[in-house]
């Protein structure tokens, strides 16, 4: 059970920022909140990660709501490289581990 | 930089058949977990290792088992195989707890 939700599909034209939501209501306070992607044949690739403060890498920006019921991960800039599956995890516990739900597929049009 | 290396990166066995599927973790990286995504779907959390003990088990099949080894490195193996076995196998490696998790290009495992 991945307990978050996430839209199945999103659409960004190149160099135009993208938002991509996550809903995770019944989250804990222990658990942080991770964003992998998946580009074509590849393996899942780590973004971004955060527990409660908003966090930003040279990647993404992460958003996180103040009651840590939903997070927004932010690209700045989407470029075409950035089309891929985003996944939204919830990870309980030690040891990292991630349970994949159904990401959102974003597409970015030239 | 040295990433997650899985050998093979193809494997093509028949049915009832045995594989081992090997992942080499990035260096000093002590945390390794194993996924399966079948075609179409999302990766599926099989089974996970810290320091040479099995720290967690998802949906891995009986017929499935794995271990990490002293050099860190793990293998999954796989008996009796299925149609159903077909997939791609991901490794995942970290450095203890909560922290970003590499993954490996995958073994793309075929039954015939």
């Amino acid at each position: 059970d991945a307990k978050t939700t996430q839209p199945n599909s999103m659409e960004s034209n190149e160099e135009e920022p993208v938002h991509l939501p996550c809903n995770h209501s019944t989250i804990s306070g222990t658990d942080y909140i991770h964003w992998y992607r998946q580009l074509p044949s590849q393996g899942p690739e780590y973004v971004i990660h955060g527990l409660t403060s908003n966090v930003n890498n040279r990647m993404a920006s992460l958003a996180i709501a103040e009651d840590r019921k939903s997070s927004t991960l932010i690209l700045h800039r989407a470029t075409l490289r950035d089309a891929a599956v985003y996944y939204c995890i919830r990870a309980s516990g030690g040891y990292n581990k991630l349970i994949f739900g159904a990401g959102t597929r974003l597409a970015v049009h030239p | 930089a040295a990433g997650v290396i899985q050998s093979p990166r193809h494997l093509i066995k028949e049915k009832r058949e045995t594989a081992t599927l090997k992942c080499y973790p990035i260096p000093r990286h002590d945390t390794v977990y194993w996924y399966q995504q079948g075609p179409g779907q999302d990766p599926q959390f099989l089974i996970s290792f810290y320091e040479k003990m099995q720290s967690d088990k998802g949906s891995i099949p009986d017929r499935f088992s794995a271990q990490q080894f002293s050099d860190y490195h793990s293998e999954l193996n796989m008996s009796s195989l299925e149609l159903g076995d077909s997939a791609l196998y991901f490794c995942a490696s970290s450095l203890g707890d909560n922290h970003e998790a590499f993954f490996g290009q995958g073994t793309r495992l075929t039954v015939v």
